[in-house]
């Protein structure tokens, strides 16, 4: 089975500041789909960011980016000039061809103003 | 927008009783999902379905049961609620695409505690 690992339970950004969350993956699929959701206190979880596992170029939605290391199956999240909206709890995930989603235990990340 | 509407926001209820958790989306989606959260252990999948009638066991399927009579609707159903199913539940929906799912869209989950 896919195992998606987050190894920084919680992180903590000042205002402003760049903040990177880690991410790694086990998989022996070739073909996959990677993501990081944000879930703030309202609980509604939103997709942050998406990467195709075919794709080389690192996917990147304005403040945020990923750094996408397909051999060493590592999929970190950059926050760059972080906001205190940022506060949240984020989840990285991943998706086979078998319609299932795999997600890691989360990184709950405090922004300090 | 896709929405995912989920019945209940907060459920309390007493050990074994039957409990329904009820999930509606309104964009058409083959796949729906049902995964509980708990702090430390990110999400766990329950169960899923990718069509109507059908439905495939998650990690996590012991005390619980679904149906999907109607594409749009996936119900979750514990049938004698323990007081270890404490938990948020969050019910998900997703589209095919190139046969790889494009991304999950979430409702905005049920914190159920059994008393």
């Amino acid at each position: 089975a896919q195992t998606v690992t987050q190894s920084q339970p919680e992180m903590s950004v000042q205002e402003a500041e760049t903040v990177t969350l880690s991410c790694t993956y086990d998989t022996s699929e070739s073909d996959y789909y990677l993501f990081w959701y944000k879930q703030p206190p309202s609980r509604q979880m939103i997709l942050v960011i998406r990467q195709e596992a075919y794709k080389q170029q690192n996917a990147t939605e304005n403040r945020f980016s990923v750094n996408f290391q397909k051999a060493a199956k590592s999929f970190s999240l950059k926050i760059s000039d972080s906001q205190l909206g940022d506060a949240a709890m984020y989840f990285c995930a991943y998706s086979n061809t078998g319609n299932q989603f795999y997600f890691g235990t989360g990184t709950s990340l405090t922004v300090i103003p | 927008d896709v929405k995912v509407t989920q019945s209940s926001r907060y459920l309390v209820k007493r050990t074994g009783e039957k409990v329904f958790l009820e999930c509606v989306q309104d964009m058409d989606h083959e796949n729906m999902f049902w995964y509980r959260q708990d702090p430390g252990l990110g999400l766990r999948l329950i169960y899923f379905s990718y069509d109507v009638k059908m439905k495939e066991k998650g990690d996590i399927p012991e005390g619980y049961s679904v149906s999907r009579e109607k594409k749009e609707r996936f119900s979750l159903i514990l049938e004698s609620a323990s007081t270890n199913q404490t938990s948020m539940y969050l019910c998900a929906s997703s589209n095919y695409g190139t046969g790889v799912n494009e991304k999950l869209f979430f409702g905005s989950g049920t914190q159920l505690s059994v008393l």
